[in-house]
C-alpha cells in the first residue's frame, strides 16, 4: 500500500514570496511522484511529474519539485510567488506495478498582495 | 484540455434515490477513473477501468458501481444515494497504467439530502 502526506492544509503567503508544500510518501515500490493544482471549480490540471532521471523537475510556470528517495519527499516549491498561483495543490504518487494514484489531502496555497 | 465531460456538473437528489453519474471521453484512452473529492481527505479513488468491461475497486467503492460498455463512456452509479456520498466527484482518464499523468474532468457536484 502506498500513502501521501502533505504536511500543510493551508499556507499563506504575501506575493512574490518564494514558497514550499511538503509533501512524504510512503511505498514499498519504486514510485512516480505528480504535483497537480486546482483552481476554483474546476478539474485538477498536472503541474509537474517525477518518473526518473534528474530529481529536480519544473514545470512552465516557474513551479519546480525535488524527488528525495531517502527522505520520500517531493516537495514543492517556487521562488517567487503571484497572486494568480492561489489554488490547491495535491501530491500524489502512482507505484510501477499498479494503476492506482494516490493522492495526499491537499495545501491550500494563499497568495495575499 | 483533454476532452472529457462528466455530466450532470450539479446534482440534488433524495435520501435512498438511484443516481448515475456520467463521464465521457474523446481521447480514446483505454484507463478511466472516479475519484470523490473531500475536504482533507484529497482525492479518493472509487472504481476504476482498464478497458470495456474491465473494472476493478478503488478504497472508496462501498455504495458505488460502475460500468463501462464502451471506451468512451464510464459510468457511476449510486444505488440509494446517502448523506454520506454528498461530493464533487471527478473523472480522470489516462493513456496507460503507469507513468501516464491523468487527465481529469470539471467535477460533478452532488448533494444528497
Amino acid at each position: 500500500a502506498q500513502s501521501v502526506t502533505q504536511l500543510d492544509s493551508q499556507v499563506p503567503v504575501f506575493e512574490e514570496a518564494p514558497v514550499e508544500l511538503r509533501c512524504n510518501y510512503s511505498s514499498s515500490v519504486s514510485v512516480y511522484l505528480f504535483w497537480y493544482v486546482q483552481y476554483p471549480n474546476q478539474g485538477l490540471q498536472l503541474l509537474l511529474k517525477y518518473l526518473s532521471g534528474s530529481t529536480l523537475v519544473e514545470s512552465i510556470n516557474g513551479f519546480e519539485a525535488e524527488f528525495n528517495k531517502s527522505q520520500t519527499s517531493f516537495h514543492l516549491r517556487k521562488p517567487s510567488v503571484h497572486i494568480s498561483d492561489t489554488a490547491e495543490y495535491f501530491c500524489a504518487v502512482r507505484s510501477n506495478a499498479g494503476n492506482m494514484l494516490t493522492f495526499g489531502g491537499g495545501t491550500r496555497l494563499m497568495v495575499k498582495p | 484540455d483533454a476532452g472529457i465531460t462528466q455530466s450532470p456538473r450539479h446534482k440534488v437528489t433524495e435520501t435512498g434515490t438511484p443516481v448515475t453519474l456520467r463521464c465521457h471521453q474523446t481521447e480514446n484512452h483505454r484507463y478511466m477513473y472516479w475519484y470523490r473529492q473531500d475536504p482533507g481527505h484529497g482525492l479518493r479513488l472509487i472504481h476504476y477501468s482498464y478497458g470495456v468491461k474491465d473494472t476493478d475497486k478503488g478504497e472508496v467503492s462501498d455504495g458505488y458501481s460502475v460500468s463501462r460498455s464502451k471506451t468512451e463512456d464510464f459510468l457511476l452509479t449510486l444505488e440509494s444515494a446517502t448523506s454520506s456520498q454528498t461530493s464533487v466527484y471527478f473523472c480522470a482518464i489516462s493513456r496507460d497504467s503507469n507513468n501516464s499523468p491523468l487527465h481529469f474532468g470539471n467535477g460533478t457536484r452532488l448533494t444528497v439530502t
